[in-house]
């Protein structure tokens, strides 16, 4: 069964960059039918897509974040991982990593709170 | 960027009551439209791909319907365990976009 897990700091000081490490298991991260990606839900609000990555590497951007995100894939250790630089407490939010198809989200990792603060 | 609208926000029912959720799109998506379901320190769970398919696992008393710019979720004979907050997600066109999200609750 496929789990998807988050990995990284709780707490991020503002203008530093958050880093967050997203580990598959039970599946193949180079499916050619999935793509993998970032979304994340501020306390108390709705969900908003950061970025998905393909396993060969392509990848795409929500432009309202685009400046300040990178996404990146490591197969051998099936893992991919979300840069957002510059953040303030606006970023604060669950983070969730998950696999997507053209179509739905599914299944999504169980989401890291980070907080943005000093 | 597509913006999802959904109606209404907030929904107080009873059990075995039917419930309709709304997502309207600004343009049309087709029917690239999903729906969520999230529960109190959940992470979201799919219950609808594609406007009206249902997925294994996710109760039949959960419907969708839809296409174009409307498009509507019911949860018939509503039971306890479907309070959560819904979501609908249109992946027609990126950045890929959610609702506001409408919380039941019974």
């Amino acid at each position: 069964q496929l789990q998807l897990q988050e990995s990284g700091p709780g707490l991020v000081k503002p203008s530093e960059t958050l880093s967050l490490t997203c580990t598959v298991s039970g599946a193949s991260i180079t499916s050619s039918s999935h793509y993998w990606g970032w979304i994340r839900q501020p306390p108390g609000k709705g969900l908003e897509w950061i970025s998905s990555i393909y396993y060969s590497g392509s990848t795409y951007y929500n432009p309202s974040l685009e400046s300040r995100v990178t996404i990146s894939i490591d197969t051998a250790k099936k893992q991919f991982s979300l840069k957002l630089s510059s953040v303030t407490a606006s970023d604060t939010a669950v983070y969730y990593c998950a696999r997507l198809s053209i179509g739905e989200v599914d299944p999504w990792g169980q989401g890291t709170l980070v907080t943005v603060s000093s | 960027e597509i913006v999802l609208t959904q109606s209404p926000d907030f929904q107080s029912a009873t059990p075995k009551e039917k419930v309709t959720i709304t997502c309207r799109a600004s343009q049309s998506i087709g029917s690239s439209l999903h729906w969520y379901q999230q529960k109190s320190d959940q992470s979201p769970k799919v219950l609808i791909r594609y406007a009206s398919q249902s997925l294994s696992g996710v109760p039949s008393r959960f419907s969708g319907s839809g296409s174009g710019t409307d498009f509507t979720l019911t949860i018939d004979s509503l039971e306890a365990e479907d309070a959560a907050t819904y979501y609908c997600h249109q992946s027609s066109i990126l950045p890929w976009t959610f609702g506001q999200g409408t919380k039941v609750d019974i």
